[in-house]
């Protein structure tokens, strides 16, 4: 079955400090893996996604599969990275590809 | 962006009432998807739907069911609410091709707040 963990609820940060978001998950297959951002008043967006292996507003997140982890970093957080992030992982339900998210993690980055 | 909209935005209902969630997009999606969000449990799926004909549950359907009016449109209705039922509940539109990354991007609506009471 899958499954995505995100141990913590709460990170707090000082800006200018680097950030580390922790994801770690089960699949069996061959896993495809999400993080997407809330902002405070607006929709769930998706942040970045582990195949296109990008940078997004100086987040990276790089897929581990020995460890089966997917963690967000950011060398130096931002206030406006205040925000509620969640990681997901794309696995099969009922036959087809659905998103399964983790619990999310709320990150204040202190001024 | 309001390409994924939801109505109502808050609503307040008593327990035992029927009541429905609208969600329509002008993404020109094929596939739609409802989520209930609670605090410390994550989003979980409800219900999807891949074409008008097609609608399948999710994780947590008991107690809900959902209706494809058109491709543009998909109604989660609560046909006797209850107070767990309480949540935040998202609207969610994909493409039926991938994405450049070979990847399904969801796209979501503002939410609706639900309360019953």
């Amino acid at each position: 079955a899958q499954r995505v963990t995100q141990p913590e609820k709460l990170l707090s940060v000082f800006k200018g400090a680097p950030v580390e978001l922790k994801c770690n998950y089960s699949y069996s297959g061959s896993p495809e893996l999400f993080w997407y951002v809330q902002y405070s008043r607006q929709r769930l967006q998706l942040l970045l996604r582990h195949i296109s292996r990008e940078s997004i507003k100086g987040f990276t997140a790089d897929l581990n599969k020995g460890e089966t982890s997917f963690h967000l970093k950011k060398p130096f957080a931002q206030e406006e990275d205040s925000a509620m992030y969640y990681c997901a992982l794309s696995g099969r339900l009922g036959g087809a590809n659905n998103l399964f998210f983790g619990t999310g993690t709320r990150l204040t980055v202190i001024p | 962006d309001a390409d994924v909209t939801q109505t109502p935005r808050n609503r307040i209902t008593k327990t035992g009432k029927r009541i429905m969630l609208e969600c329509s997009q002008t993404k020109g999606h094929d596939r739609m998807y409802w989520y209930r969000q609670d605090p410390g449990l994550g989003l979980r799926l409800i219900y999807y739907s891949f074409d008008v004909k097609d609608i399948n549950k999710g994780e947590i359907s008991d107690g809900y069911s959902v209706s494809r009016q058109a491709q543009a449109k998909f109604s989660l209705s609560l046909e006797s609410a209850i107070p767990n039922q309480t949540a935040l509940y998202f609207c969610a539109t994909s493409d039926t091709r991938q994405g450049p990354s070979g990847s399904y991007e969801q796209y979501f609506g503002p939410g609706t707040r639900l309360t019953v009471t």
